[in-house]
């Protein structure tokens, strides 16, 4: 199966300050990956998809790239609501699998 | 509003079986392929399960191959997961979705169900 490694586990940043967060593919995946948020208590929401599509009313401060085996998610200046954990997926092959996730915390 | 709703969890012994269903208002669940992804306290998220729009795929992680089965139910617009031979370590938050478009990406999740096995 594909692995998702996930860097770094915690990323600790002041609101304003601009998040990159990574996600490397054990093998090449194509632009196959999506990106999700989940905060306390709540259901996972899709993010990005492909790499770098931005899902359905999804700020413009959210933006993805990369391609192969390394990508990067980018937002380019945190809002007090996106302080949560991030988790990568791949869609390239069966089984689909998720990064260990990154938890974005205010410093 | 799309929305979908699980239902089914609960405390089950090692060994028992539990069925989750998947509901959805705003869209008809029908038109879309479902993937059931799980979540253990404090842990990250594992892809369960998936079925295709039409029920004639499906799709499941190793680590429940053989025990659990996907269904569709269409003329109640909803999807199962039936769980067997259910382990401590299958406890876990789990969660539908559909998938995204024609990609195998979950969107629209539900709030879970929990799922919890112990003696």
């Amino acid at each position: 199966e594909i692995v998702l490694t996930q860097s770094p586990a915690t990323l600790s940043l002041s609101p304003g300050e601009r998040a990159t967060l990574s996600c490397r593919a054990s093998q090449s995946i194509s632009s196959y990956l999506g990106w999700y948020q989940q905060k306390p208590g709540q259901a996972p929401r899709l993010l990005i998809y492909d790499a770098s599509n931005r899902a359905t009313g999804i700020p413009a401060r959210f933006s993805g790239s990369g391609s192969g085996t390394d990508f990067t998610l980018t937002i380019s200046s945190l809002e007090p609501e996106d302080f949560a954990v991030y988790y990568c997926q791949q869609r390239n092959k069966w089984p689909l699998t998720f990064g260990g996730g990154t938890k974005v915390e205010i410093k | 509003e799309v929305q979908l709703v699980e239902s089914g969890g609960g405390l089950v012994q090692p060994g028992g079986s539990l069925r989750l269903s998947c509901a959805a208002s705003g869209i008809t669940l029908t038109n879309y392929a479902v993937i059931w992804v799980r979540q253990a306290p404090g842990k990250g998220l594992e892809w369960v399960s998936a079925i295709s729009g039409s029920g004639d795929h499906t799709y499941y992680a190793d680590s429940v191959n053989g025990r659990f089965t996907i269904s569709r139910d269409n003329p109640k617009d909803t999807v199962h997961l039936q769980m067997n031979s259910l382990r401590a370590e299958d406890s876990a938050i789990y969660y539908c979705a559909r998938r995204q478009s024609s990609a195998w990406y979950p969107t629209n999740w539900g709030q879970g169900t929990l799922v919890t096995v112990s003696s």
